[in-house]
């Protein structure tokens, strides 16, 4: 299996620009995760699906944050308008429930809002 | 609520030292207990894992003992390479069993000089 894929691996956008990212689960998997890291805050869990229904987007920052999954091998995570505070990289995350909670993390997207 | 702690870093080390890195926990019920590691510029990966007490979980050198009378899972391996150097998460499943997410701690920067 490729593992969980996502796309871009480096992104740079300018402040008030719209932001996409992508991520491919591994097949089968039927809950995904979206993390944000910064040395700061360290790993954030933004939200959650599983069987494509979000079911804790306790974590988003705020309103400018939106995560989708239309079917079960793809989900999109947008930020508009994006905020230079808002730099970071960004994990997707995908498990089998009852496959004993283990995650498998993509490679991640760098973000870099200027 | 439930938590991890785990011991600041960075932690530096000799090669061939011994290597702990503390991680204790907080929760009501029985949760599965995780060792993730992240190397430079990658995503977390699975290291090791014990889902009950006094289970050992091993893998590539490193274990973890699940103690639930002092609530602790602290990582260890008898002799680090260079190429242990990497940032280690402990982290829980929900205790109870309701959602598959993980409860992750900050993370314990490791770096082994040769």
């Amino acid at each position: 299996d490729a593992g969980v894929i996502q796309s871009p691996r480096h992104e740079v956008t300018e402040m008030g620009q719209e932001v996409t990212l992508r991520c491919k689960p591994i097949s089968g998997h039927n809950s995904l995760f979206w993390y944000r890291q910064t040395m700061m805050r360290g790993l954030e869990l933004l939200i959650y699906f599983n069987n494509n229904v979000p079911i804790d987007d306790s974590g988003m920052p705020e309103d400018r944050f939106s995560a989708k999954m239309p079917n079960a091998s793809f989900s999109t995570l947008k930020i508009q308008p994006s905020e230079p505070r808002d730099s970071a990289v960004y994990f997707c995350a995908s498990s089998l429930e009852g496959g004993g909670n283990i995650q498998y993390f993509g490679a991640g997207t760098r973000l870099s809002v200027l | 609520g439930d938590s991890v702690t785990q011991m600041e870093g960075p932690v530096t080390l000799s090669e061939e030292a011994f290597l702990t890195i503390n991680c204790t926990y907080t929760a009501t019920g029985y949760p599965s207990l995780f060792w993730y590691v992240q190397y430079p510029g990658e995503g977390l990966q699975l290291l090791l894992k014990a889902t009950k007490a006094d289970d050992k979980g091993s893998n590539k050198g490193f274990e973890a003992t699940y103690r639930k009378e002092t609530t602790s899972f602290h990582l260890e391996k008898g002799s680090v390479q260079v190429s242990d150097s990497a940032v280690y998460f402990c982290a829980l499943t929900d205790p109870w069993g309701a959602t598959n997410k993980l409860i992750f701690g900050t993370g314990t920067l490791l770096a082994v000089q040769p």
